[in-house]
């Protein structure tokens, strides 16, 4: 596609729920980034991937969390057990490889209610 | 880790004035620094990045310089816009890593 793909743009689960957020990255990137952004915040570092492998996941909050890329495409960010401080904007990245740039998608708002 | 600091949090200026936004980074072996621009409820979008082999690098009214002795970057807009109203965040990352990104300074162009 033309750019990053994210979805849902919205997601709103109850406490205690399971959610999945999904990331298309552009075609043909092998590096992908979660990052997650809270209101009048940097986005804070996640995960990251090159091809199907975790590269690094140091940024990953807790165990609820987890994320994979099968195909070394698509992404889908798992969280376990919501809890309300997991509200945020989730953001995922996309390129090409090292220090280039990385495209960011719109996000999917995650509100915990 | 790397540690990225970024200030002002919030910087007014003028139509027509320069704006400047400075950022400190702490891991000496990072050597990619990009700047993205965030307008309210969009995605993070690049508009300048620069690596350690060089010190300064502009496009238009937009330039950023390295001091990598001092592990410091700076963004400069010159004969800023309203439209450059937004908030800008700084990075840094080495290699095919993560980025690290500053608090995020938010500009506001007086007309």
């Amino acid at each position: 596609g033309a750019g990053v793909s994210q979805t849902p743009s919205n997601k709103v689960t109850e406490k205690g729920k399971y959610v999945e957020l999904r990331c298309d990255p552009i075609s043909g990137h092998t590096a992908l980034y979660w990052y997650r952004q809270s209101l009048g915040q940097g986005p804070e570092f996640l995960i990251y991937f090159q091809g199907t492998g975790a590269a690094d996941d140091s940024g990953l909050p807790n165990d609820r969390f987890f994320a994979v890329r099968p195909e070394g495409s698509v992404s889908t960010l798992k969280i376990q057990r919501t809890e309300r401080g997991d509200s945020a904007v989730y953001l995922c990245a996309s390129s090409t490889g090292a220090n280039t740039e990385a495209f960011f998608g719109q996000g999917t708002r995650l509100t915990v209610v | 880790g790397e540690n990225v600091e970024q200030h002002p949090s919030t910087l007014s200026v003028q139509e027509g004035d320069s704006a400047v936004i400075k950022c400190t980074y702490s891991d000496s072996a990072s050597n990619y620094f990009p700047w993205y621009k965030q307008e309210l409820g969009k995605r993070p979008q690049l508009i300048i990045d620069i690596r350690s082999n060089v010190g300064e690098k502009k496009d238009q009214r937009i330039a950023v310089t390295l001091n990598k002795t001092a592990k410091h970057f700076s963004l400069h807009i010159t004969e800023t816009q309203p439209e450059d109203s937004a908030v800008y965040f700084c990075a840094a990352s080495k290699g095919a890593q993560k980025l690290v990104f500053g608090q995020g300074t938010r500009l506001t162009i007086n007309p």
